[in-house]
């Protein structure tokens, strides 16, 4: 069975302060698919980042940048000089290849306080 | 344009009411899907429904149906509504079926008293 975890709860942060959250993934298929999704107190669920597990290459995007270890089954998240506006719950998801597992893992509630 | 609707975004109800959530999808995509959230923000998957192979998870009560009239549209029917279905219930789709990003609809906020 696939399993996600996301060891952090919640963490608070003060602007500008650089943030880590951790993602940490199960599964025995050898094709599968990574995904961090946002969501902000509005509620609505924003699309960040896919990944596939071929490709381990590290990516930025913006202040955001995400590091993906098969060793270690991680795809890490992290946010450099964190802003009010990334206040928000961060969800890691798995996908198998064929789309009949798609887990979310259980969110990390990011507070960066001014 | 939004690019995945739902409706309502609230809904507020009975226990032993039957009420459904319409969703609506103009991205193109080929697959769609229906996400329980609930109190403690787990987002658990409902269903996904792809060229019309149906996949439930095994853990929703048959008092939970999706209904699909075309592709754009999956409507999620639920009968004889129980206090613990009250949650918020997200609609997505996805260009494909297996390892496409998903594209989520707002939300409904269903309370059941």
């Amino acid at each position: 069975a696939q399993k996600v975890t996301q060891a952090q709860t919640e963490i608070s942060v003060v602007e500008k302060e650089d943030v880590t959250l951790d993602c940490v993934y199960e599964t025995r298929d050898t094709t599968y698919y990574l995904f961090w999704y946002k969501q902000p107190p509005s509620g609505e669920l924003v699309f960040l980042i896919r990944r596939n597990s071929f490709d381990e290459q590290n990516e930025i995007s913006g202040r955001y940048s995400w590091n993906f270890q098969k060793s270690t089954s991680s795809f890490n998240f992290t946010i450099t000089a964190s802003q009010v506006v990334d206040s928000a719950v961060y969800f890691c998801a798995l996908s198998d290849n064929y789309g009949q597992n798609f887990v979310f893992g259980p969110g990390t509630r990011l507070s960066v306080l001014p | 344009d939004t690019a995945v609707s739902q409706t309502p975004k609230y809904l507020v109800t009975q226990m032993g009411n039957d009420k459904s959530i319409k969703c609506e999808q103009n991205l193109g995509h080929d697959t769609m899907y229906w996400y329980k959230q609930d109190s403690k923000k787990f987002l658990k998957i409902m269903f996904s429904y792809n060229n019309k192979e149906l996949i439930i998870n095994e853990t929703v009560p048959n008092r939970f149906s999706p209904k699909s009239p075309d592709k754009a549209h999956l409507n999620l029917h639920i009968n004889s509504l129980e206090l613990g279905d009250s949650a918020v219930y997200f609609c997505a789709s996805s260009q494909s079926f297996g390892g496409s990003e998903q594209y989520f609809g707002p939300g409904t906020r269903l309370t059941v008293t």
